[in-house]
Formats: C-alpha cells, structure tokens, sequence
C-alpha cells in the first residue's frame, strides 16, 4: 500500500522567513496530493492541493510542487506569519479496492516566532 | 464547502462501556466515510473505510469487533467503541467526500474520547 514520508518533523522559523516541508510518496499510481493544517484540538483544514497532471500550484503566499518522476511533493510558505503555526499534514491518494483513501505523511510542526 | 458533523466532540466514559461517535455530511451525499484516529502529537491514521449499504473494509491491526462501523445512509456513519479501555482513548476523526466530486475530503470536528 502507499506509505508516505513528510520532513521535517518540526520546523521553527522567523516571522517573514520561508518554510519548506517535504513528503514522498511510494505508490506510483497515487494522483492526488494535499496538504492539511490541523491546530490544537480542531479538525485538519485543507489548505491546498495538487493533483499528477500539474507540476506547481500556488494560492497567495502557499504554493505546492510535485515531482512524478521522483516521487516527492513540496510545501512553500512564504512570509510566514505567527498565525501560520500550526501541525501541516500532506497526503496522498492510495487506491485499495476501488475505493480511494488518504494516507497521511508524519506531520510537521510549524512555529513561526513574532 | 460541504460540511460533517462529528457527535459528541467530547466523551468521558468508565472502563467497559461503550461509546458511539456520529458522523454526518450536512449538505451533502456521501457514498464512502473515513474514519481516523489521532494519538496526541501524532498523524492521522486510517482505522476503516466506511461504505453505505455494505461493510466496512478495515485497516491492517484494527479489530472490527472492538470498532463497529454502520453506514446506514448516504449522511450518516456510526463508529462504536466496544468496551472501552483506557488505551483507547484518543481523537476519533470522519471524513467524507461528496461522491460527485474526486479529491477534497472534508473532515468532521472529531471526538475526544477519554476512558477512564
């Protein structure tokens, strides 16, 4: 089944600065690719997501790449603000028996100091 | 966006009971139900796959005895808790896709159980 890696598991940056966070992913056949946000105690929010047809998406200061060939996407968040905080969850689509389900990579969390 | 609803957010219960957590897609038909659970500090991790009309297709290591899962409607998925013990206390997420669309999952509120 599809097994999905995230990096890093924390990540501290300055308010302003930018933040990166990787995933891989196993299975070839995946074509769905998002990226969550989850604070304390609340449910994971979507906060972008790329499908295999595009190589890049972007949506104000978030942007998403993918890499097919190498089997890894990336999350960028330029000028971060401390609201940015948060755990950031990717994911990708594992076919099982016809029905699609997400697996989740470790999580990263984000602290942005004011 | 399409909305789930996850009853009760918050549960406390003794060691033995059982505890049932509801999920509903308030605006939407959804044909398959997820449901994760979330260790503190930890990922989402997919427990089963909820079908309407059929049954549940469970994950590697997570005993359908323990986890009942009904999906008696296309809004509506129930996960009971069978005699609870302490270890399984946790936050139980849903999650659910329109089944018109591919892709976007929405995700109920969660439920916080705590057995004692």
């Amino acid at each position: 089944g599809e097994n999905v890696e995230q990096h890093p598991s924390t990540l501290s940056v300055q308010e302003g600065d930018s933040a990166v966070i990787k995933c891989t992913y196993s299975d070839s056949a995946s074509n769905y690719f998002p990226w969550y946000k989850q604070e304390l105690g609340k449910r994971p929010q979507l906060i972008i997501d790329i499908r295999s047809n595009v190589g890049e998406k972007k949506d104000q200061r978030i942007a998403v790449t993918l890499n097919k060939t190498a089997k890894h996407f990336s999350l960028h968040i330029t000028e971060t603000q401390p609201e940015d905080s948060a755990v950031y969850f990717c994911a990708a689509v594992g076919w099982n028996t016809g029905f699609q389900k997400l697996v989740f990579g470790t999580g990263t969390r984000l602290l942005v100091s004011p | 966006g399409a909305v789930v609803s996850q009853h009760p957010s918050w549960v406390i219960c003794k060691s033995g009971t059982s505890v049932k957590i509801e999920c509903r897609s308030l605006d939407f038909q959804a044909t398959t139900m997820f449901w994760y659970r979330q260790f503190p500090k930890q990922s989402l991790m997919l427990m089963a796959t909820s079908n309407e009309g059929s049954k549940a297709t469970y994950e590697q290591g997570v005993e359908k005895d323990k986890f009942l899962i009904n999906h008696a409607s296309l809004t509506l998925s129930t996960l009971t808790v069978t005699s609870a013990h302490p270890e399984d206390s946790s936050f139980y997420i849903c999650s659910a896709r329109d089944r018109g669309s591919v892709g976007e999952l929405f995700f109920g509120e969660g439920s916080r159980l705590t057995v004692l």
